[in-house]
C-alpha cells in the first residue's frame, strides 16, 4: 500500500535560519507530490506540487521541493525562515489509479525570533 | 473567488447524538473529498465525489457515516449515532483536475 512518511514530527528553527522538511514515500512508479501547510486557525493550503518534468519545483511563500527519485523523496526546503512560517506542514501523494490524497503524519515547525 | 467553506467550525455532542457536517466547494470543482484527522493521527480520506456521484467511498469507517452530495453541488456528512472515537477535525476539499485540491478550514467534532 502506498504510505507518506515524515520522520520529524517537530522541529524549531531560528528566524532566518535556512529549513528542510523531510519526506519520503512509498510506491512502485511515481506519484504525484504534494506540500501543503496549516497555519494555526487556518485550513490546508498548497505550497507546491510534482507531477513531472523538472525534479526541483517551486512554490508559494518562498518555498521549494526537490524529487528524487532515487530516494523517494519530496524535502521542502526554504533558504531562510520567518517568524509566520510556523505551522504544520504535509506531505502527500495521489497515485495513478486513485484521487485520493495520501498525507503524511505532519512536520509541526515552530521559529524562533 | 469564495474558497471551500465548512459549516460549522465547531460542534459538540454527546455521544448517541447526530451530528451533521457541511461542505461547499468552489464553483465549478466536479470533484469533492472529505478527509478525517484524528488527534495525533494522519489526515486520512473518507470519500471522494465526482459530481453527485460516490467515486470512492472505501475511507468512511463505518455505516454510522452517510455522505451525499445533492445535484452536484454542496455536500453533507452526517454521523448518526455519533461515538467517542470520532472526534476529529473533518476536512473537506474540492477541485477541478487531480491539480491540487482546495481545503476548508474543517471542523472541529468533539463527541463526550
Amino acid at each position: 500500500a502506498q504510505s507518506v512518511t515524515q520522520p520529524d514530527i517537530h522541529i524549531t528553527v531560528s528566524e532566518g535560519a535556512s529549513l528542510e522538511l523531510r519526506c519520503n514515500y512509498s510506491y512502485g512508479a511515481t506519484p504525484y507530490l504534494f506540500w501543503y501547510v496549516q497555519s494555526p486557525g487556518q485550513g490546508l493550503q498548497l505550497l507546491l506540487k510534482y507531477f513531472s518534468g523538472d525534479t526541483l519545483v517551486q512554490g508559494i511563500k518562498g518555498f521549494e521541493a526537490e524529487f528524487k527519485r532515487s530516494q523517494s523523496s519530496f524535502n521542502l526546503r526554504k533558504p531562510s525562515v520567518h517568524w509566520s512560517d510556523a505551522a504544520e506542514y504535509f506531505c502527500a501523494v495521489v497515485t495513478y489509479n486513485t484521487d485520493k490524497l495520501i498525507f503524511g503524519t505532519g512536520t509541526r515547525l515552530q521559529v524562533f525570533p | 473567488e469564495a474558497g471551500v467553506t465548512q459549516f460549522p467550525s465547531h460542534s459538540v455532542i454527546e455521544k448517541g447524538q447526530t451530528v451533521t457536517l457541511r461542505c461547499d466547494p468552489i464553483s465549478g470543482h466536479d470533484n469533492l473529498y472529505w478527509y478525517r484527522r484524528v488527534m495525533g493521527k494522519e489526515i486520512k480520506f473518507l470519500l471522494h465525489f465526482v459530481k453527485e456521484s460516490k467515486q470512492d467511498e472505501s475511507g468512511m469507517p463505518n455505516n454510522r457515516f452517510l455522505a451525499e452530495r445533492t445535484g452536484g453541488t454542496y455536500s453533507t456528512l452526517k454521523v448518526q449515532p455519533a461515538e467517542l472515537e470520532d472526534s476529529g477535525v473533518y476536512f473537506c476539499a474540492s477541485s477541478f483536475s487531480r491539480g491540487g485540491a482546495f481545503f476548508g478550514q474543517g471542523t472541529r467534532l468533539t463527541v463526550v
